[in-house]
Formats: C-alpha cells, sequence, structure tokens
C-alpha cells in the first residue's frame, strides 16, 4: 500500500541553523501538507500546498518557514533560523484531488533545537 | 478550534469492542466526520470517514447519528495495539483541526 514517507526520522540542529524536512508524497496525490506537533500538545496544520504554491497557510507558518515542491517527487519544509519553540514532531500528508478525499500522514520528523 | 467534543479518556479490555463517542454539534450539512488515530508520537493514522450513512471498513465501524451531531466509532475486537488517542473530526474542503482526542487504552 503506497505510503507518505519522511526524511529524516530526527534531525538536531543547533539554534539559529537552517533545517530542511523533507516528504516524498503518494505517488498521484495531488494536495501536500505539514502539521506540527509540540510535544504533548495538538497537532497543528501549517500549511497546504497544491499546482506549486501554498493554498492555505495557519498563523504558525510565518517569514521562517517555506515549502517547495523541487521535482515531482520531493515535497520539503524549510525552517531559517531555527528556535528553542520549533522542536516538535512535523508530519508531511498528502491526499488525491477532490476536497473530500482522505488526507494521509508520513510518520514525522522529530526536530530538536538545542 | 476543533469543533468536536471527546471524552478525554477510556478504557477497553481487550477482545471487547471500543465504543468511542463524538459530539459535533455544530456540524454543518456538508461537513464529513473523520476518525483518525495517533500511536505514540507516530504519524496520525487514517480510520474511517462519513457523511450521513454509518460506515463500516476493515478496521471499524462509524455510527452517525441521524440528526448528525454525535457519532461513535467502534472498534469491534480491540487489541492491545488498539491502545492510542482517537481523533474525530469534521471536515470540509482542508480544514483539519485536530483536537485533543480520547486516549483509549486497551488493557489485558
Amino acid at each position: 500500500e503506497p505510503e507518505v514517507t519522511q526524511t529524516p526520522s530526527h534531525q538536531v540542529t543547533q539554534m539559529g541553523q537552517e533545517v530542511i524536512l523533507r516528504c516524498v508524497p503518494i505517488s498521484n496525490h495531488l494536495y501536500f501538507y505539514w502539521y506540527r506537533q509540540i510535544l504533548g500538545q495538538k497537532v497543528e496544520f501549517l500549511v497546504s500546498f497544491y499546482n506549486n504554491e501554498i493554498s492555505e497557510k495557519s498563523e504558525i507558518f510565518d517569514d521562517q518557514f517555506s515549502v517547495e515542491r523541487p521535482d515531482g517527487s520531493n515535497f520539503t519544509l524549510k525552517i531559517r533560523s531555527t528556535k528553542l519553540e520549533d522542536s516538535a514532531m512535523y508530519f508531511c500528508a498528502s491526499r488525491q484531488a477532490t476536497s473530500t478525499d482522505t488526507q494521509y500522514f508520513g510518520p514525522g520528523t522529530r526536530l530538536t533545537v538545542l | 478550534d476543533a469543533k468536536t467534543t471527546q471524552p478525554t479518556s477510556m478504557d477497553c479490555a481487550e477482545g471487547r469492542a471500543a465504543n468511542l463517542p463524538c459530539n459535533h454539534s455544530t456540524i454543518s450539512g456538508n461537513e464529513y466526520v473523520y476518525w483518525y488515530r495517533q500511536i505514540h508520537s507516530q504519524g496520525p493514522q487514517y480510520i474511517i470517514h462519513g457523511l450521513k450513512n454509518n460506515e463500516t471498513n476493515e478496521m471499524a465501524s462509524l455510527i452517525i447519528t441521524e440528526d448528525r451531531k454525535s457519532s461513535t466509532l467502534i472498534l469491534p475486537h480491540a487489541t492491545l495495539r488498539d491502545t492510542a488517542v482517537y481523533y474525530c473530526i469534521v471536515r470540509v474542503e482542508d480544514d483539519m483541526r485536530f483536537g485533543a482526542g480520547t486516549r483509549l487504552t486497551v488493557k489485558p
């Protein structure tokens, strides 16, 4: 069964450094998402992406964050100048074309900012 | 904020049915009810969804009341591996908002 994959599974970085989290969505999916979950808290929506542009973003997704689909398979989340409070699990998700299609989530990347 | 209300936690005996309730009294006519679960800190796993009719798949059954203001997720024969946080989400388009969910503990 096709799955969303994410790399790395765990990323440790120093405060102020840039990180790129990578995702490979399910191959025939057209919509892509990033969510985050701070330890012990809710899963929070960050951004949705369709047709090579952001379709929606939350208030969390400020200028520190950017997303890109650099090729036909990868979908990335870049966090510039990381802060301690960026430490969280980051989940990628994807879905097919219609709005009621199910979002399928990847296993997540645990980001630890020291 | 999430548009649903779920109990914070529930216990279930292994092999018994787990019935997880969800209130969504403000649901709109075109909003679907989705259920996901999260085991430890893994990615949310899709379970089932429905609009009006009851639904069943290999994982669970979803019972939606006639007025659509509440629903129940049923795991027919819970196993220890079903211990997880279960999220009930109402959505249309991409507005997926996770609440705190119900922490289900399946006990031997």
